[in-house]
């Protein structure tokens, strides 16, 4: 069974910090990686995708992959409590397709 | 540009019955993918259409099925509903180009 395993949290990280978020996946041949957050009520908006070992930055998000070791991970920086949400990671595994399994999310709680 | 829309956007039913919820994509995105979410077991791909054929499925009951039309709209459908039943149904489109994923607001099902 493929999993993406993420810690539950809640991350409690005072404004101005970093919040890093951590996920990894079991599935070696996992191509694609991404990053959705979730307002409580609300849909999974997107956040960032990373294909390719290393670090890609957006604003102020950066994604990280490390392939060898199965970790994907998304540092806020200058966290705002706007950015309190759950955080999702999501695997593609395959290529030709569009399923993707997500982990349970992250819960970030950004403190003023 | 409009982004994806999920019509009802809630919905409540009994035991037995059956439900039909609508997914227009993005404009130009071929390519809808349906999840279930729920509070314990996450966000969890129920299938996935591209111009108009099912091409993954996730590991669902035959209650649960679904189609895409040629304007790449889609439906959903679950026959004889079950308590179980009830969550956050989510329905994701793609440019085939591409393989980010965009969420509608989802169709939060209740089932009495």
């Amino acid at each position: 069974q493929k999993e993406v395993e993420q810690n539950s949290g809640p991350l409690s990280v005072p404004e101005g910090a970093i919040a890093s978020l951590n996920c990894t996946y079991s599935d070696r041949v996992s191509q694609s990686f991404f990053w959705y957050r979730q307002y409580s009520g609300k849909s999974p908006e997107l956040i960032m995708s990373i294909y390719s070992n290393g670090d890609k930055e957006d604003g102020r998000f950066t994604a990280q992959l490390n392939k060898a070791s199965q970790y994907v991970s998304l540092l806020i920086r200058d966290s705002q409590p706007s950015d309190s949400a759950t955080y999702l990671c999501a695997v593609k595994e395959r290529a030709g397709s569009y399923q993707l399994t997500f982990g349970k999310g992250t819960k970030l709680s950004v403190i003023p | 540009k409009a982004g994806v829309t999920q019509t009802p956007r809630y919905l409540i039913k009994t035991r037995g019955q059956q439900v039909t919820l609508s997914c227009s994509p993005i404009s130009g995105h071929r390519s809808v993918s349906w999840y279930q979410q729920t509070p314990g077991q996450g966000l969890q791909f129920l299938f996935e259409y591209f111009s108009e054929t099912q091409r993954n499925k996730g590991n669902f009951p035959g209650r649960f099925s679904g189609r895409q039309f040629s304007n790449s709209r889609s439906e959903m459908n679950v026959s004889t509903l079950e308590l179980g039943d009830s969550a956050l149904y989510l329905c994701a489109s793609s440019l085939a180009v591409s393989e980010e994923q965009f969420f509608g607001p989802g169709t939060r099902l209740t089932v009495l």
